[in-house]
């Protein structure tokens, strides 16, 4: 069974702090993503990686970065949190199947940026 | 316009209904089709993956694509206070071409 965690469920955070979403995945997968999901506008891909050290921005990379130094571990980094970024947080990972990757959500981090 | 158009609900049945719900797509390249359902606070968990077009049935869902209309459905047959929940669809092209989301729909079944 594909496990996906993240390393806090609820956060709260003040304008101009810097805030680490760690995720872990026990799967093997070369995949991991992180997206941000907000009511009316689905889900929304910030960064993804392909492999360690490899990273590329998806729709809204802007005020996020990435770190994947370990084939298990995806870090979302917000170097100055601001309260637009106030928001529920999700990473995925998958594998690299034959035809497409399905990919397997983690809980989730809601975020609170007073 | 988006690429995926999905009719944000909330959709409330009686237990025991037909649920029908829907997307609708733009870009004729995709090929892979996903429904997602996600329960308040948790993650999108997958629920229900098809190639191209035709129908996948598992259990009391079922999955119809129709390429020709870009238009993509999940049937839910016998609804249960169970299956209230968020049911997003995703797209892919295939490859390493990215999932496209729906907003998502929500559903409540109500006893």
């Amino acid at each position: 069974d594909v496990k996906v965690t993240q390393s806090s469920r609820y956060l709260v955070k003040r304008t101009g702090e810097k805030v680490f979403l760690e995720c872990v995945q026990d799967m093997d997968h070369e995949n991991m993503f992180w997206y941000r999901q907000d009511p009316g506008l689905g889900l929304r891909l910030i960064y993804f990686s392909y492999d360690v050290k490899m990273k590329e921005k998806g729709d809204i990379p802007e005020g996020y970065s990435v770190s994947r130094e370990k084939k298990e571990r995806f870090s979302l980094i917000l170097e100055s949190a601001s309260t637009n970024q106030t928001s529920m947080y999700l990473c995925a990972s998958s594998f690299r199947d034959r035809d497409t990757d399905t990919q397997y959500f983690g809980p989730g981090t809601r975020l609170t940026v007073l | 316009q988006k690429e995926v158009e999905q009719d944000p609900g909330p959709l409330s049945v009686p237990e025991g209904a037909i649920v029908s719900l829907n997307c609708t797509y733009s870009n004729s390249a995709f090929q892979y089709f996903m429904w997602y359902r996600q329960y308040s606070r948790k993650g999108p968990e997958l629920l229900m993956y098809t190639y191209s077009s035709g129908n996948k049935e598992d259990g009391r869902f079922t999955a119809q694509v129709d390429k020709s209309s870009k238009y993509i459905s999940l049937f839910i047959r016998d609804s249960q206070p169970s299956d209230s929940a968020t049911y997003l669809c995703a797209l892919s092209s295939g490859g390493y071409n990215k999932l496209i989301f729906g907003a998502g729909t929500r559903l409540a079944v109500h006893p």
